[in-house]
């Protein structure tokens, strides 16, 4: 069974700081799909960000950007010029490739930023 | 764009008494998924659905059952609640064949479960 394990319960920053989640997951898969959600207090889930494991390039999408290692199955995101808005609970997910897969989450980070 | 829809948004229930989630997918999806959060948690994949027929399974306990049905709307019954059952439940929906991003799984809002 794949598992994902966020090491980090909590985290913070200063406003306009980067900060890096870490994640890791087990997999016996090769071809996978791996999520950064963000849930604010609204309790919404929202996708931060996508990789897909056969790609190498990482995934970028404005100020958040990842680092992906396949071998190591690793998987952090690292949070640029950081603002207000983006205090929330983190979770990392895995998805197997292929048909309509279930995500399978990790326990969470919760980011504070600090102004 | 259109979202997923989840109804009601907030469910009062007392112990042993029965409640029905609704999710509306977004139009064209054909995948429906639920998921359960409990308070401080991540979500748990309880049940998903394709086409109307139960694709996958997970933790989902027998007092629990779901379907979808022909207009790709899912319920997931829920009976005999126990206290435990207080959580965030969240319908997601993709759709199979997409040349953007194929099973993306979007969220709906969740519906707020409180069992007194």
């Amino acid at each position: 069974a794949q598992t994902v394990t966020q090491s980090q319960p909590e985290m913070s920053v200063q406003e306009a700081e980067t900060v890096t989640l870490s994640c890791t997951y087990d997999t016996s898969e090769s071809d996978y799909y791996l999520f950064w959600y963000k849930q604010p207090p609204s309790r919404q889930m929202i996708l931060v960000i996508r990789q897909e494991a056969y790609k190498q390039q990482n995934a970028t999408e404005n100020r958040f950007s990842v680092n992906f290692q396949k071998a190591a199955k690793s998987f952090s995101l690292k949070i640029s010029d950081s603002q207000l808005g983006d205090a929330a609970m983190y979770f990392c997910a895995y998805r197997r490739d292929g048909s309509n897969y279930k995500l399978t989450f990790g326990k969470g980070t919760l980011l504070t930023v600090n102004p | 764009a259109a979202g997923v829809i989840q109804s009601p948004r907030h469910l009062i229930k007392e112990k042993r008494e029965t409640a029905t989630l609704k999710c509306y997918p977004i139009p064209r999806h054909d995948t429906v998924y639920w998921y359960q959060q409990g308070p401080g948690q991540d979500p748990q994949f309880l049940i998903s659905f394709y086409e109307k027929m139960q694709s996958d399974k997970g933790s989902i306990p027998d007092r629990f059952s779901a379907q979808q049905f022909s207009d790709y709307h899912s319920e997931l019954n829920m009976s005999s609640l126990e206290l435990g059952d207080s959580a965030l439940y969240f319908c997601a929906s993709s759709l199979r064949f997409s040349s953007g991003s194929p099973y993306e799984q979007y969220f709906g809002p969740g519906t707020r479960l409180t069992v007194t």
